[in-house]
């Protein structure tokens, strides 16, 4: 299992872009990357997926460089309502189950 | 109607009791979770199904146990709650991908 690090949290203003970076140094090659977002006493919701290059959807980017060994998520002008933790998943392991780090606290202030 | 159910959404319980968390899905996936999560930290997984005839521990699975009663129906059990069994529980299921549905969760209290 490819094992993921990230900052523990991050702070930004309103209309600012986020960007958080997750290492996966270990990544095996059929291993895609996936995050989820969650909010206080919710289940996490995916936001984006994607395996090399660049993925954007109407809601995050996410950016992979060629050596995969680490992925951007990329939140563009946030705003209040994109407080929440993110969290990066890589691949599988040998079950095919997913498991969760600690994930990153994004707060957003005025 | 949501995707994937969880009931209750609220337990309190004392020391001992056994008690039984249900979760159902109309997404018409064959794999389903349970994972656990306490403040502050990510979630745990406990246990994992990948079609009807197939359950499986996952990293914290003692103390509980499961049921896959159908494909859309998947349901957790405390033998005998302990306090420390105290947290926010999750239900999810996925398909081939990785993309995982989560349910709105079951706060258990044990008392």
């Amino acid at each position: 299992l490819a094992k993921t690090t990230q900052p523990i949290s991050m702070d930004s203003y309103e209309g600012q872009e986020v960007n958080i970076t997750c290492s996966h140094n270990n990544i095996a090659t059929n291993d895609y990357i996936t995050w989820y977002q969650q909010f206080p006493s919710q289940g996490p919701r995916f936001i984006i997926q994607g395996y090399k290059t660049k993925v954007t959807n109407e809601v995050a980017s996410l950016f992979i460089p060629a050596d995969r060994k680490s992925s951007t998520l990329s939140l563009p002008r946030v705003s209040l309502s994109d407080t929440a933790v993110y969290y990066c998943l890589v691949g599988t392991d040998s079950w095919g189950k997913l498991q969760f780090g600690a994930g990153t606290q994004v707060v957003v202030t005025p | 109607d949501a995707d994937v159910t969880q009931t209750p959404r609220n337990r309190i319980t004392k020391t001992g009791k056994r008690i039984m968390l249900e979760c159902s899905q109309t997404k018409g996936h064959d794999r389903m979770y349970w994972y656990r999560q306490d403040p502050g930290l990510g979630l745990r997984l406990i246990y994992y199904s990948f079609d009807v005839k197939d359950i499986n521990k996952g990293e914290i699975s003692d103390g509980y146990s499961v049921s896959r009663q159908a494909q859309a129906k998947f349901s957790l059990s405390l033998e005998s709650a302990i306090p420390n069994q105290t947290a926010l529980y999750f239900c999810a299921t996925s398909g081939e991908s990785e993309k995982l549905f989560f349910g709105s969760g079951t706060q258990l209290s044990v008392l």
